[in-house]
């Protein structure tokens, strides 16, 4: 596709249930990004992929937020036994990572809501 | 200290002002700077690159302070379309290029 793609766009989920949501980067970027954005708040940074490994997962809040990337390209964030304030929108960005004006781009995201 | 710092604001400003936003960065090895925008419950997109020498694009205005390690933007002639969240974006040299967004900062240009 043109675009970064994300799935699903809308999650409605009960508190202790696992979700997966699943980003497609733009087809040659090899940098990927997972954010989340509460209601009126700014973007918090979860974890970058940089190919298939992750050299920085310095923002995932728990041991039930885990992420994986394959054949450098898709990419599955899971949370585990969801809880209420998990609800966010989930951001996910791909970019080129090769240098100067490298531009990330993001899907239109996928939001959670734990009930 | 945050990788990337900025007041979250809000800034609320009449149409026709000018108004400007600063962000700071820690990392003095950072080596692309950009202003992405942010509309109400949608995604961020690229607004504007910052380029050494500092650039525009019509009313926008970006600079950047190596030495003091900020950048800015100025947006002159405010519209009420420019009401936003404008997000402050690092690129980090080295072996990992991770790209790091600041919080935003909410613009509100009122009629």
């Amino acid at each position: 596709g043109a675009g970064v793609s994300q799935s699903p766009s809308n999650k409605v989920t009960e508190k202790g249930k696992d979700v997966e949501l699943r980003c497609d980067p733009i087809s040659g970027h090899t940098a990927l990004y997972w954010y989340r954005q509460s209601l009126g708040q700014g973007l918090e940074f979860l974890i970058y992929f940089q190919g298939n490994s992750a050299p920085d997962k310095s923002g995932l809040p728990s041991d039930r937020f885990s992420a994986e990337r394959t054949g450098g390209s898709v990419s599955t964030l899971t949370i585990q036994r969801t809880q209420q304030e998990d609800s966010a929108v989930y951001l996910c960005a791909s970019s080129l990572a090769t240098g100067e004006n490298t531009e990330a781009f993001f899907g239109q995201g996928t939001r959670l809501t734990v009930v | 200290r945050k990788e990337v710092e900025q007041d979250p604001g809000p800034f609320n400003v009449p149409e026709g002002a000018t108004v400007a936003f600063n962000c700071t960065y820690s990392n003095s090895a950072s080596q692309s700077f950009f202003w992405y925008r942010q509309d109400c419950r949608k995604e961020p997109k690229l607004l504007m690159s910052v380029y050494s020498s500092g650039n525009e694009d019509g009313r926008f205005t970006a600079q950047l302070n190596r030495a003091s390690q900020y950048i800015s933007l100025l947006i002159r002639d405010s519209k009420l379309s420019d009401s936003a969240t404008y997000l402050c974006v690092v690129l980090d040299s080295g072996g990992y290029q991770k790209v790091t967004f600041g919080i935003g900062t909410k613009l509100q240009v009122i009629p």
